[in-house]
């Protein structure tokens, strides 16, 4: 079955830089994505990264793809209060459209 | 432009009863997806139409649950005779179409069912 799996919080200190780890189990998946959620507002599309890449940067974002291990990470670098949020992993569902299947979450707090 | 937009933002109703979440999507977008979000955890998917046609309902998860698009715009989740298992946030996300098009979220509807 489809399943994608995070760890639930990460505490890391304002200029460090944070790592959210994440694995799936569909290996057909396409596309990877992570989504930030703050309180009260939407799910925002952070970056994605097709499965044929091994990395992908973006700004302070990197996203690295373990394709045989299926594992994915975000790493945020110069991590700022403002990035404190829920991260949501997903994957997309194999059928052909975009179907997707989210992790539980992992809760970012960035403190001083 | 607008983006999804979802009403009632908030809905409290007893357990039994009967509510409607409407989703507006981005206009042009043909996909609409629906989603649940429970209280720490990641959304859910519950329903996927692409135009006016469900083309996979399979998370939908009892037959209390119904959603509908007639036009190919708008959508809204019915469901009925409401449990407290059913509280939650349902979100709405629209994309351009069935290929890898990024989707754009609404801010959802938290059902609260006493």
């Amino acid at each position: 079955g489809e399943d994608v799996e995070q760890s639930l919080f990460l505490s890391v200190r304002e200029g460090d830089s944070s790592v959210i780890n994440c694995t799936y189990t569909d290996s057909s998946s396409t596309y990877l994505y992570w989504y930030k959620q703050e309180p009260g507002a939407g799910l925002q599309l952070l970056t994605y990264i097709f499965s044929n890449m091994d990395m992908k940067q973006d700004q302070r974002l990197t996203v690295l793809l373990n394709k045989k291990d299926k594992h994915l990470s975000l790493r945020i670098a110069d991590t700022q209060t403002g990035d404190s949020a829920i991260y949501f992993c997903a994957e997309t569902h194999s059928g052909g459209y975009n179907k997707l299947i989210f992790g539980a979450g992992t809760r970012l707090a960035v403190h001083p | 432009g607008a983006g999804v937009s979802q009403t009632p933002s908030n809905k409290v109703t007893e357990k039994g009863k009967y509510v409607e979440l409407r989703c507006d999507p981005i206009s042009g977008h043909t996909a609409l997806y629906w989603y649940r979000q429970s209280l720490g955890q990641g959304p859910e998917f519950l329903i996927y139409f692409q135009g006016t046609g469900a083309a996979d309902d399979s998370g939908l998860p009892n037959d209390r649950f119904f959603a509908v698009r007639p036009e190919g715009s708008v959508s809204t989740l019915k469901i009925q005779r409401t449990e407290r298992g059913d509280s939650a946030v349902y979100l709405c996300a629209s994309s351009l179409g069935t290929s890898q098009n990024e989707q754009f979220f609404g801010p959802g509807t938290r059902l609260t069912v006493l």
